[in-house]
């Protein structure tokens, strides 16, 4: 069936460090990939998402790939902030469907320290 | 700007009672989700809604039930709370296209003692 992978928390970096966020799929057909993110005390929003094989998506300094052959949706940022302390969720549309279901990763907390 | 609004950030309440976590959207969705959020399990889908009145189950059903009456409304029903229910819910809607965005409310935290 399908599936998310994250790679486990916490990631703690310190401000200006550069970050990957390593996310694999397994999935039939051709999922969408999202990346979500969750700011404490909130719920999640959509941080990035890419529909097809290539795409990259983009937003607020962060980007993925999506990569078929390696099947995978890594995040990245070159420079982290304070201010991006949450946790990120990757996630996959659920395939042939329209019932617009993801299935989501475990999530993975990153702290940035001054 | 979407909005989906849950009734309660916080709830406690004790075993065996019913509970209601009310869920409403304003942008005319026709998919709604209820997710509960556990610390190295990610969200794992309860129930979710793709019409009024028509509901389907997720990966995690057993001890839920849902209502959907209006489009607009999606409500998470626990028959007889158990200590088990803790956790984080969150509700989702979104539109009906394949790879469309989930839009999620700030989430209710609940504590069942």
């Amino acid at each position: 069936g399908n599936s998310v992978t994250q790679m486990e928390g916490p990631v703690t970096l310190s401000e200006e460090a550069f970050l990957t966020i390593n996310c694999t799929y397994t999935a039939t057909g051709y999922p969408s990939l999202f990346w979500y993110v969750q700011y404490p005390g909130e719920g999640l929003q959509l941080l990035l998402k890419a529909t097809k094989a290539d795409d990259k998506g983009s937003n607020k300094g962060f980007e993925a790939t999506y990569r078929k052959e390696t099947t995978s949706f890594h995040l990245e940022k070159g420079s982290v902030q304070v201010s991006d302390s949450a946790v990120y969720f990757c996630a996959l549309s659920a395939g042939s469907s329209n019932t617009g279901k993801l299935i989501f990763g475990q999530g993975t907390t990153l702290q940035v320290k001054p | 700007d979407v909005k989906v609004t849950q009734s309660s950030r916080y709830l406690v309440k004790r075993t065996g009672e019913k509970v209601f976590l009310e869920c409403v959207q304003d942008m005319d969705h026709e998919n709604m989700f209820w997710y509960r959020q556990d610390p190295g399990l990610g969200l794992r889908l309860i129930y979710f809604s793709y019409d009024v009145k028509m509901k389907e189950k997720g990966d995690i059903p057993e001890g839920y039930s849902v209502s959907r009456e209006k489009k607009e409304r999606f409500s998470l029903i626990l028959e007889s709370a158990s200590t088990n229910q803790t956790s984080m819910y969150l509700c989702a809607s979104s539109t009906s296209g394949h790879g469309d965005i989930q839009y999620f409310g700030a989430g209710t935290r609940l504590s069942v003692l």
